[in-house]
């Protein structure tokens, strides 16, 4: 299956860790990709590969993955990460899906 | 430092075909390296890859999709386009181009990745 599948809602306490997961077949092979989105704005590349952050996102946020789950997890979360999350894998046919996506609350 | 585009009609009338493309700028096209995509948001909904052409003129498409997308790119412009037929009002979403990074080895998995994005586009499906 080339699905990936995201908990649609987390929430987390100002300053404390939060973990945002996704799961798929195809993680047994693909690294996920991780994007925050915010409203009104495009998505941006937060976390791929094993666990690289692109210029300019801060090191609070990390990748890591095991079997066909990949996890992003955020360090000290701050008011200006809530936002929708996504995870994309690619699969063994060439297709990229998109996980359902999870609302990060800061509480 | 590149940059992506989207442009094209807001407005598409039921079972007409949208069309769009997505100038680049700041760097080639014509990369080896990189493949090129198309993603959409329906309001208030998640992403969805609708697909992806690479150098090699190889296209990817959303099985779902498929019968109805076609993926080109035109090098002479360093623009690549996305047509997709016989719409409807589910097709009404923002339309985001991006940049693939050809899949390699990190450690024990592949790793590919979308960066950067356009700004997107919102595309209307009404009469």
């Amino acid at each position: 299956s080339s699905e990936l599948t995201q908990d649609p809602a987390v929430s987390v306490a100002l300053g404390q860790t939060v973990r945002i997961t996704c799961q798929g077949d195809s993680l047994r092979s693909y690294y996920a990709s991780w994007y925050q989105q915010k409203p009104g704005q495009a998505p941006v590349l937060v976390i791929y590969g094993k666990n690289n952050r692109p210029s300019g996102i801060p090191d609070r946020f990390s990748g890591s993955s095991s079997g066909n789950t990949a996890s992003l997890t955020i360090t000290g979360a701050q008011a200006e990460d809530e936002a929708d999350y996504y995870c994309n894998s690619r699969d063994s046919s060439g297709n990229h899906p998109f996980g359902g996506g999870t609302k990060l609350t800061v509480l | 430092q590149l940059q992506l585009q989207e442009s094209g009609p807001g407005l598409v009338k039921p079972s007409e075909t949208l069309s769009l493309t997505c100038t680049v700028s700041g760097g080639s096209i014509s990369s080896s390296s990189y493949y090129w995509g198309w993603i959409r948001q329906p309001p208030g909904k998640g992403l969805e890859w609708i697909g992806s052409i690479y150098y090699s003129g190889s296209t990817y498409y959303n099985p779902s999709l498929k019968s109805r997308v076609t993926i080109s790119v035109d090098t002479s412009k360093n623009q690549f386009s996305l047509k997709l037929s016989s719409v409807t009002a589910a097709d009404t979403a923002v339309y985001y181009c991006a940049r693939g990074h050809v899949p390699h080895f990190d450690w024990l998995l592949l790793r590919d990745w979308f960066d950067p994005w356009g700004q997107g586009t919102l595309v209307t499906v009404s009469s």
